[in-house]
This record gives structure tokens, C-alpha cells and sequence, in this order.
């Protein structure tokens, strides 16, 4: 498997703030990470596919301007929420994709919430 | 279009088995993926079927039928630290995860 870390595990931040999460693969290089966003009692829902050193591929629906996704390295992507509404309040939970198979292995996620 | 099915929430007692079954269907198949997610956890990953057959992991199996569509894992002797939801995920030909809603499992001593 992959260990994978974020940070922060939790925030909570004004309405109109930006947040900055982070994600670290820790003892992989990573050239796809992966940015999901799980709302209470609801499933994983993709929100975009991070690439090593070129823009992130982001699903219908989700403003890239608004989910900015940075992977400068193969070990580190980073999503900044900018001008976060209390409706971007979620878990936000990154993986790394592994292996032959392609199992993808997740970090711990971070509690966003906005006020 | 894809989707993924499995049932909502499902309730056993310590001890038992429980099968949680899951059908899918998505443009082309690379493997089926199950996951075990504790509340206000993220997801672990369990197993992966890409062949048609039975996996075993322990006190968890898992099983594939690519003619069906249709998977399912197999939890025996279950614990109370069993009680999670599991999510069933496809993966179609762009090696994409389809994610099903997860089903909520409870343990009951």
C-alpha cells in the first residue's frame, strides 16, 4: 500500500476566506493523485484528478477557479478552496493510485467547515 | 450511463456472516474494489477482484462475476469494530473509480 497524510484535519474558516489543504504521499512518488469531497451520509464524489507537474483534470460540475489544485511535486498535491461559502463546508479526502491494479489509497481527509 | 448499486444499510449480529452484494455497470471493466469506511474516517481499501472467482483475506472474501455484473463481500465472524460502511467501486476503461453510495453496516451484539 501507500501512506498518505493531510493536513489540516480539521478547519474551520470565515465565509469569503480562502483554505489551503495538503496532501502527502509519504513513501511514494505519486504522479496521479486524486481530490474527493464526501458530504454527510453521502458517498465519495470526485471532484478532480491531480497530475505531477501539469494542470489537474477536474470533474464536470467542479469550478476549477474555486478548487485550486497545485501537484508541484510526486509527493505533495495541495487543494486551495478560495472564497469558501458555508455550503463548501465537506470532508475533502485525497489518494494516492498504486500499483498494477490501481487501488487507490487515502489520506486521513480534512474536516472543512465555514462559518 | 454507469452506475453502481448496493444496498443502503444492512444489520447483523456479532458472530455472524453478513454478504453485502453490489452490481454495476460502466463502459468497459478493469476490476472491482471494495472499501471499508469508519464514520468520520476516510476509506481502507479491502480488496480487489479483476477475474471472476472467489478472493480470500482473512475473515473477508470477496467475489466477482464479470458476465453478471455483479459483486459481493462476504464478512464472517464479524466484530463490533465491523460496523462501517462499505463502498463498492468499478473501474470502467479510462481506469476511472465508479463509486456506489456505500452500505451501511450494524452490528448488533
Amino acid at each position: 500500500g501507500a501512506v498518505v497524510s493531510q493536513h489540516p484535519s480539521w478547519v474551520i474558516c470565515k465565509s469569503g476566506t480562502s483554505v489551503k489543504i495538503e496532501c502527502r504521499s509519504l513513501d511514494f512518488q505519486a504522479t496521479t493523485m486524486f481530490w474527493y469531497r464526501q458530504f454527510p451520509k453521502q458517498s465519495l464524489m470526485l471532484m478532480a484528478t491531480s497530475n505531477e507537474g501539469s494542470k489537474a483534470t477536474y470533474e464536470q460540475g467542479v469550478e476549477k477557479d474555486k478548487f485550486l489544485i497545485n501537484h508541484a511535486s510526486l509527493t505533495l498535491s495541495t487543494l486551495t478552496v478560495t472564497s469558501a461559502h458555508p455550503e463548501d463546508s465537506s470532508f475533502y479526502i485525497c489518494s494516492v493510485r498504486v500499483g498494477r491494479t490501481y487501488e487507490q489509497y487515502f489520506g486521513p481527509g480534512t474536516r472543512l467547515t465555514v462559518t | 450511463g454507469q452506475n453502481i448499486d448496493q444496498p443502503t444499510e444492512m444489520t447483523a449480529t456479532e458472530g455472524a456472516i453478513v454478504q453485502i452484494n453490489c452490481t454495476y455497470q460502466t463502459s468497459g471493466f478493469n476490476g472491482l474494489f471494495w472499501y471499508q469506511q469508519h464514520a468520520g474516517e476516510a476509506p481502507t481499501f479491502l480488496s480487489y477482484n479483476v477475474l471472476d472467482g472467489l478472493e480470500e483475506k482473512g475473515r473477508f472474501s470477496s467475489f466477482l462475476s464479470r458476465s453478471k455484473g455483479y459483486s459481493y463481500l462476504l464478512l464472517k465472524e464479524l466484530q463490533m469494530k465491523d460496523s462501517a460502511s462499505y463502498l463498492c467501486a468499478a473501474m470502467d476503461s479510462n481506469y476511472q473509480l465508479i463509486w456506489g453510495a456505500g452500505t451501511k453496516l450494524i452490528i448488533k451484539p
